[in-house]
């Protein structure tokens, strides 16, 4: 699985968009951009994922870049509740989904503050 | 409401003793997974299984033993034999459908402690 590239750390104010970028420079034509979040002492949680066509549901928007290389994780409105570790994970697209891991990096710590 | 139940949340155990962590889904998911999380580590995969009655070893399985005997169900015991058994543990399911790209959805972990 391709490697990924976050900021460790990022603030928002609450009730303003928060970006959350990632670069995944190496990505290969067939692996997916997954993000999820951990709030502490929590499991994590899914959030959205994509290919190349950027995707919208009811917790955020995925904006991928039309080379693959990076994308952007944006919370339209973001409040305390979101302040969590927010990890970007590149996925292989397989046959065997159930052998292949999440890698979860170190990912960045969002802040929102009122 | 669907969802993945871990049990118990926080869990001690002696020195020398076998503790068995359980983890039931309702979501109808074939493949099931579990993972440990160090303080500032990421994720990385113990024991994963996608049908009933098979499972596979991940990356870290020494020390631990896992069972499927039912869909809902994918219970992780932590042996004696695993010299650093302190982390937190989580339970993830997916759909394992082929050709897919079904996110794996995880419990609320359950925190181990030696006494």
């Amino acid at each position: 699985d391709a490697k990924t590239t976050q900021p460790p750390s990022m603030d928002c104010a609450e009730g303003r968009a928060a970006n959350l970028p990632c670069n995944h420079s190496t990505i290969s034509g067939n692996e997916y951009v997954y993000w999820y979040r951990q709030i502490h002492s929590q499991g994590p949680q899914y959030i959205i994922h994509g290919l190349k066509n950027n995707e919208t549901n009811e917790m955020a928007s995925l904006i991928i870049t039309e080379d693959r290389k990076s994308s952007t994780l944006i919370l339209p409105h973001a409040t305390l509740r979101d302040t969590a570790v927010y990890y970007c994970i590149v996925r292989i697209r397989s046959s065997n989904q159930a052998g292949t891991a999440l890698i979860f990096g170190k990912g960045t710590t969002l802040s929102v503050s009122s | 409401d669907g969802g993945i139940t871990q049990s118990p949340k926080y869990l001690f155990r002696k020195e020398g003793q076998n503790v068995t962590l359980s983890c039931e889904q309702n979501l109808n998911h074939d493949a099931m997974y579990w993972y440990r999380q160090d303080p500032g580590q990421g994720l990385r995969l113990i024991y994963y299984s996608q049908i009933v009655n098979d499972f596979q070893k991940g990356d870290i399985a020494e020390g631990y033993s896992v069972s499927r005997e039912k869909k809902e169900s994918f219970p992780l015991t932590v042996t004696s034999a695993q010299k650093n058994p302190t982390a937190f543990y989580l339970c993830a399911s997916s759909i394992a459908s082929g050709g897919g790209s079904q996110p794996q959805h995880f419990g609320d972990g359950t925190r181990l402690s030696i006494l």
